[in-house]
């Protein structure tokens, strides 16, 4: 049973460019999670999926993030006309279940690092 | 809105030293989960806690969850290198949909 797959590891855009980042959650999970990592800092909540539906997206900018779930294929979070600020490691979690009701493990992949020059 | 705060954040130690990382949240927590994220890698799951009171070990490690659910802590006991990196406490939103991670406590070990 592979493990939350993300791609690309490290992204490199121009100021302006668009990035696309991919994660593909552990089989049969079906809750998607990103995360925005910082240097030396926590992971900040963007959003949370289920399968075609975003169910929070209270910690992602409303300007030039999105994110989908597709009925078909990897989550996908997309960020328009990139600026330094966007440099960062962004993390995708998967779950089985939702956290609420008593919570369950997230499975993290291994993250996008993401430069923008 | 609902903070989780760690301390310290960074410790070092000597090998063979012990080691405590404090967790606290701003709100009462239904649950509480702690991950480990090596240098350069991605939060691995440690643990979950959901009992009030709840102490629970793996090996050299031992969690602790609060009697009142706000607060944990993450005690190792004789560190090894092995043990270097950074250590999350995590616990649910109010509206059950997402983790809120605390910034880490970074532990480094030296040999």
């Amino acid at each position: 049973n592979a493990g939350v797959m993300q791609n690309p590891r490290h992204l490199v855009r121009r100021r302006g460019q668009e990035a696309r980042l991919r994660c593909s959650p552990m089989k049969g999970h079906s809750h998607v999670y990103w995360y925005r990592q910082l240097p030396e800092e926590g992971l900040k909540f963007m959003v949370y999926l289920q399968k075609e539906n975003i169910i929070d997206e209270s910690g992602m900018p409303k300007e030039r993030f999105s994110a989908e779930f597709p009925k078909e294929g990897p989550s996908i979070l997309r960020i328009q006309q990139v600026v330094r600020g966007d440099s960062a490691a962004y993390f995708c979690a998967s779950s089985p279940v939702g956290q609420g009701a008593g919570g369950t493990e997230a499975f993290f992949g291994q993250g996008t690092r993401l430069t923008v020059v | 809105g609902q903070q989780v705060m760690q301390i310290p954040q960074y410790q070092h130690v000597q090998e063979g030293e012990d080691f405590t990382t404090y967790c606290n949240s701003s709100t009462t927590l239904s649950n509480i989960q702690w991950y480990k994220q090596r240098p350069g890698g991605h939060p691995v799951f440690l643990i979950q806690l959901v009992k009030s009171g709840e102490v629970k070990k793996q090996k050299r490690l031992t969690f602790q969850f609060g009697e009142a659910k706000k607060n944990s802590s993450l005690h190792i006991t004789a560190t090894q290198t092995t043990d270097v990196g950074t250590y999350f406490c995590a616990g649910p939103n109010q509206a059950g949909t997402a983790l809120i991670f605390g910034k880490g406590t970074t532990l480094s070990v030296s040999s």
